[in-house]
Order: C-alpha cells, then structure tokens, then sequence
C-alpha cells in the first residue's frame, strides 16, 4: 500500500496558483517525497522530490512542513497543459529492498 | 522525451501469441523497471533490476518473464496472456536504488490489448 494520502480530485483555474497537499504520516527519517504526474495515457512525468528543505526547479515548487508528515506541490501559473493526475510517492519496502507505490493520486483538472 | 523508449507503443494480441515488449534508456542509468497499469488503476511494480540483475518480482504470473541482456535495455516477453492483462505496460529507469539516486523515468509505454 501507498505511505501517502491525497485527496481524489481538485479544480484550478487557468494562471492560478494550484496547491496539491499530500499526508505522509509514517515518512521515515531518510525517505525523500517524489511527485509524479501522469497525463491521459502516457507515461508518468516526474516533477520534483526532496527530503526535508523545500525545493522549487522550472516546473513546481515543493514545501515540506518541519515534521515532515505532509507536503505541498505548488504549480505558480497553472495552464490547462498541467491537467493531470498527480501523484505524491515515499519510497515503501518491497521483497528486496524499497521501491516507489503508485496510489490513486489526485486528478488536477485545470479550467479556462 | 525522457530519455526513455518503449516498443511497439500499440499491440493487439491474441491468447495463443508469444509477443515482446523493448525498452530502451539512454540515460546511463543502472537500474530498470517495469509496470503494469490497467484502466481506472494505480500503477503496479513488476519487476525492477538492478546492474542486469532482477532484484523484484512482485508476485507476476510466469506467463510473463522479463529479459535484461545489459544496462540499457530491458525487455518483458509475453506468452499465453488472458484478456484481462490489457493494460498499458510502462518501464522506467533510475541512476539507482537508494537515496536520492532512485528518481524514476518513465517510458510513453506500450497499450496491450489482449483478444
């Protein structure tokens, strides 16, 4: 199962700024938070990760709060382009080590 | 463009086939992923390898089996498939598999549709 919750859908509107929040509550102490997102059919589009400082890179920013349980995707501009589903991924142990789990993420619907 | 490229991007197979999915990276990374993603599903783990060697099978039917030769290349044969393994099946590639070299790329995928 997925470490992160959040929530199923939001709506931005064009040239607003568009916050996505994510809940990692059992985020260990070395877990980066990855975000993702995928556009109708192709393949996930990586975004931006970190660890405990915010990052910000062309695409979006990131804020991670002190206890680092939740975090913030921050589009500054959104364009009906970011429509898509946006997923927020800490890494979870699997038979041989730890790996990312896909949940059901958030379906950012951007509108004119 | 990631750096990543799936093959064919379309595939319609029948039941009886035996079919192959190619991956290519050119990213000069070490680690290989695929995923299965069916409709209206989150993304599944499949297998990973890392260095050439498979270091995950996340419980995957033996009718699918996964092919690494080197770094650069990964590939997932198919045979004997059912109709409700349609799905888009998706590789990824990453430097590595920890810390913070494990940043996964993606594929555009390949659509699979099984008769």
């Amino acid at each position: 199962d997925a470490k992160t919750t959040q929530p199923p859908s939001m709506d931005c509107a064009e040239g607003r700024a568009a916050n996505l929040p994510c809940n990692h509550s059992t985020i260990s102490g070395n877990e980066y938070v990855y975000w993702y997102r995928q556009i109708h059919s192709q393949g996930p589009q990586y975004i931006i990760h970190g660890l405990k400082n915010n990052e910000t890179n062309e695409m979006a920013s990131l804020i991670i709060t002190e206890d680092r349980k939740s975090s913030t995707l921050i589009l500054p501009h959104a364009t009906l382009r970011d429509t898509a589903v946006y997923y927020c991924i800490v890494r979870v142990p699997i038979n041989y080590g730890q790996n990312f789990v896909f949940g059901p993420g958030t379906r950012l619907s951007v509108l004119p | 463009e990631t750096g990543v490229t799936q093959t064919p991007r379309h595939l319609v197979m029948g039941m009886t086939n035996k079919k192959s999915l190619k991956c290519e990276q050119h990213l000069g990374h070490n680690a290989m992923y695929w995923y299965k993603q069916s409709a209206k599903k989150p993304l599944e783990l499949m297998f990973v390898y890392n260095f050439k060697e498979q270091t995950e099978n996340n419980s995957v039917p033996s009718r699918f089996s996964p092919e690494c030769p080197n770094s650069s290349h990964l590939f997932l044969h198919l045979h004997t498939l059912q109709p409700e393994d349609s799905a888009l099946y998706l590789c990824a590639s990453s430097q590595g598999t920890s810390g913070g070299l494990d940043t996964q790329y993606f594929g555009p995928g390949t659509r699979l549709t099984v008769l």
